[in-house]
């Protein structure tokens, strides 16, 4: 079974500009969430996704969005970019039963470094 | 909002020594996993574990969600263990900004 995968593995861009990664989950799996991992903060929740539906969301400002399509894939995008945006993005997916709990495992990607200069 | 500290956060062991990683937590909590990230960045999920004991291969690991720990252990320490071993809590209850809570990690570097 394939695992999950993220586009593109790299990215730069510049500030104020936007971005829009993507996540595949493994077959099967209905929810979908997505971390950002930097150096200072550790790994930070940003949101999940479940059958469509933006279930959770962390404490990230407005210009950080998402969506899931109906065959689970989920993209997220950040707009007007700024230097402290440079992080590595992790998307998981794990299959669910519960609304309110991860009642399996959570399995990542490899990530999405991005660099904003 | 809950809180998960790991510890030691640094660890460097000779190859084939035995190590135990700690988590405590500050609240009740659904479930916890404990994570690998190599060197590449990949997290590879080891253990899903909100309670009890359970072994595979020569990792295994123990929750006491009454005494809000976890262990992790690792015997028979090979190079490619070496990363950063992460601990992440579900709080019980959630006000939806928090949903996998992660604490800021072991790192491991094992010696040939």
């Amino acid at each position: 079974k394939a695992g999950v995968t993220q586009t593109p593995r790299y990215l730069i861009k510049t500030r104020g500009q936007q971005v829009t990664l993507s996540c595949s989950p493994i077959s099967g799996h209905r929810s979908v969430s997505w971390y950002q991992q930097t150096p200072g903060q550790g790994l930070q929740f940003l949101f999940e996704y479940f059958s469509e539906t933006q279930r959770n969301k962390g404490n990230f400002p407005g210009r950080f969005s998402g969506r899931q399509f109906s065959n689970s894939r989920s993209e997220m995008n950040v707009s007007t970019l700024e230097l402290g945006d440079s992080a590595l993005y992790l998307c998981a997916s794990s299959l669910v039963g519960s609304p309110s709990s991860y009642n399996s495992p959570l399995h990542f990607g490899n990530g999405t470094r991005l660099t904003v200069t | 909002g809950i809180q998960v500290e790991q510890s030691p956060p640094d660890l460097i062991l000779q190859e084939g020594a035995n190590s135990t990683l700690r988590c405590n937590f500050s609240d009740s909590v659904n479930n916890l996993q404990w994570f690998h990230q190599n060197p590449w960045g990949q997290l590879i999920n080891l253990f899903y574990i909100p309670s009890g004991t359970k072994q595979n291969g020569r990792l295994s690991a123990t929750t006491v969600a009454t005494e809000r720990y976890s262990l992790l252990y690792i015997s028979s320490s090979q190079t490619t263990d070496s990363g950063v071993y992460f601990c992440a809590v579900e709080p019980l209850t959630q006000g939806g900004s928090e949903k996998l809570v992660f604490g800021k990690g072991t790192k491991l570097t094992v010696n040939p």
